[in-house]
């Protein structure tokens, strides 16, 4: 099945870093989406990307989806406490018809 | 606008036991997608329902089930309940099946003793 690399796993910043992380996938998609999970929470969809190479920002956050359709980023500048938690991608193929695909997840700490 | 609910938040059930889970979509949303949460296996696809027909299926075993109402509220079931089942459950809802946008309920945390 189709799989998502996400990375990195986990990450230690300074309050007030900028944050990157991405998402690699083995075959194309139409639709990536970026979603942040709190603890004892469901994720919650943070930016949506319809098409190659659109560039996508929401507030202090930025996604690309990348020109090869296999990947996408997010950038979080500027990091504050509440930035805090696991951020996941997710991918869905070709036709609406297939399930979204979700990468294992970036789990974010922030250092005051 | 209401968001995603599932009740309920919190289950405690013992091995060989069956659960039944629910999930309310935001109104007007048609399709509801089940996913299951591990730490180790991250986000797991159960099934997707639409217009009451389930549309997608994950690969998880049969024991897991779901179906969708006319209202577009949905159930899963789990039978015969192994420790391993033990984990998150979300619910997803969508506006409709084109849309890859899906929006969460909070889920329901299973522990299975």
């Amino acid at each position: 099945g189709q799989q998502l690399n996400q990375s990195p796993q986990s990450m230690f910043i300074q309050e007030g870093e900028d944050v990157s992380m991405n998402c690699t996938s083995s075959s194309i998609f139409n639709t990536w989406l970026w979603y942040k999970q709190d603890p004892g929470e469901g994720p919650v969809l943070l930016i949506a990307l319809y098409k190659a190479g659109e560039l996508t920002s929401n507030g202090r956050l930025t996604a690309q989806f990348g020109i090869t359709r296999k990947d996408s980023f997010l950038n979080i500048s500027a990091s504050i406490p509440s930035d805090v938690g696991i951020y996941f991608c997710a991918g869905q193929g070709n036709s609406g018809n297939t399930p979204l695909v979700f990468g294992k997840g970036t789990r974010l700490s922030v250092i005051a | 606008k209401a968001g995603v609910t599932q009740t309920p938040r919190y289950l405690i059930k013992t091995r060989g036991q069956q659960v039944t889970l629910s999930c309310s979509p935001i109104s007007g949303h048609r399709s509801v997608s089940w996913y299951q949460q591990t730490p180790g296996q991250g986000l797991q696809f159960l099934f997707e329902y639409f217009s009451e027909t389930q549309r997608n299926k994950g690969n998880f075993p049969g024991r897991f089930s779901g179906r969708q109402f006319s209202n577009s509220r949905s159930e899963m079931n789990v039978s015969t309940l192994e420790l391993g089942d033990s984990a998150l459950y979300l619910c997803a809802s969508s506006w409709d099946r084109v849309s890859g946008e899906q929006f969460f309920g909070p889920g329901t945390r299973l522990t299975v003793l």
